[in-house]
């Protein structure tokens, strides 16, 4: 079964630009989660979609936003990009079973943001 | 809220000598706690998780963890390094879905403990 794919890998903006990222997840994973990794912050939870619906949202600026298809696949963009928004951007994908908060996410590699 | 706090930033052992890495952490409920591991360039992986049943858990490549309540602890050990291990160790918390449906999709990361296995 193919893992969580991000793409793309890895990509240079400067600061104003906006930027898309996608995210397929796990075949049979509903839910997808976003996560942010910085040096400085860590791993921050940015939002998770469920059946096209955003479920749950971290504490990110309103430039921050995502959606998710009726196939499941994910984009997340960031808008009128910052220095800071240098990161990680992590996609991760669970599948329906047990109680929310209890099961294991599934992580994809990663696209590798830098803005100049 | 929930919140983790990794003890040690960094860890260094010799191939063949126990690990030991400490994760100590919050919950206003009865949290899930989780250890992923991430290797360079890679994305997370699940090594163990700990959800209410055994408060030993045993995880992939002989690591376990052991749920301690009454000091908040889950601490990350493995009777022997492997050169392999080198990587980063992230300690988690999820809180239930009766925090408020505030569960789904998001794990609280602690720093990370970067673990150096030296030959």
């Amino acid at each position: 079964k193919a893992g969580v794919t991000q793409t793309p890998r890895y990509l240079i903006k400067t600061r104003g630009q906006q930027v898309t990222l996608s995210c397929s997840p796990i075949s049979g994973h509903r839910s997808v989660s976003w996560y942010q990794q910085t040096p400085g912050q860590g791993l921050q939870f940015l939002f998770e979609y469920f059946s096209e619906t955003q479920r749950n949202k971290g504490n990110f600026p309103g430039r921050f936003s995502g959606r998710q298809f009726s196939n499941s696949r994910s984009e997340m963009n960031v808008s009128t990009l910052e220095l800071g928004d240098s990161a990680l951007y992590l996609c991760a994908s669970s599948p329906p079973t047990g109680p929310p908060g209890t099961g294991e996410l599934f992580f994809g590699e990663g696209s590798r943001l830098t803005v100049l | 809220a929930q919140s983790v706090t990794q003890l040690d930033s960094h860890v260094s052992v010799s191939e063949g000598t126990p690990v030991l890495l400490r994760c100590n952490y919050s919950s206003s409920y009865s949290p899930s706690l989780f250890w992923y591991v991430q290797h360079p360039n890679k994305g997370l992986q699940l090594l163990l998780k700990y959800t209410s049943a055994a408060t030993l858990v045993k995880g992939i490549n002989g690591f376990e963890a052991e749920f301690k309540k009454s000091e908040t602890s889950f601490h990350l050990t493995k009777p022997s390094a492997h050169m392999s291990d080198a990587a980063e160790y992230f300690c988690v918390v999820s809180d239930p879905l009766n925090a408020g449906g505030t569960s789904y999709g998001k794990l609280t990361f602690g720093q990370g403990t970067i673990l150096t296995v030296h030959p």
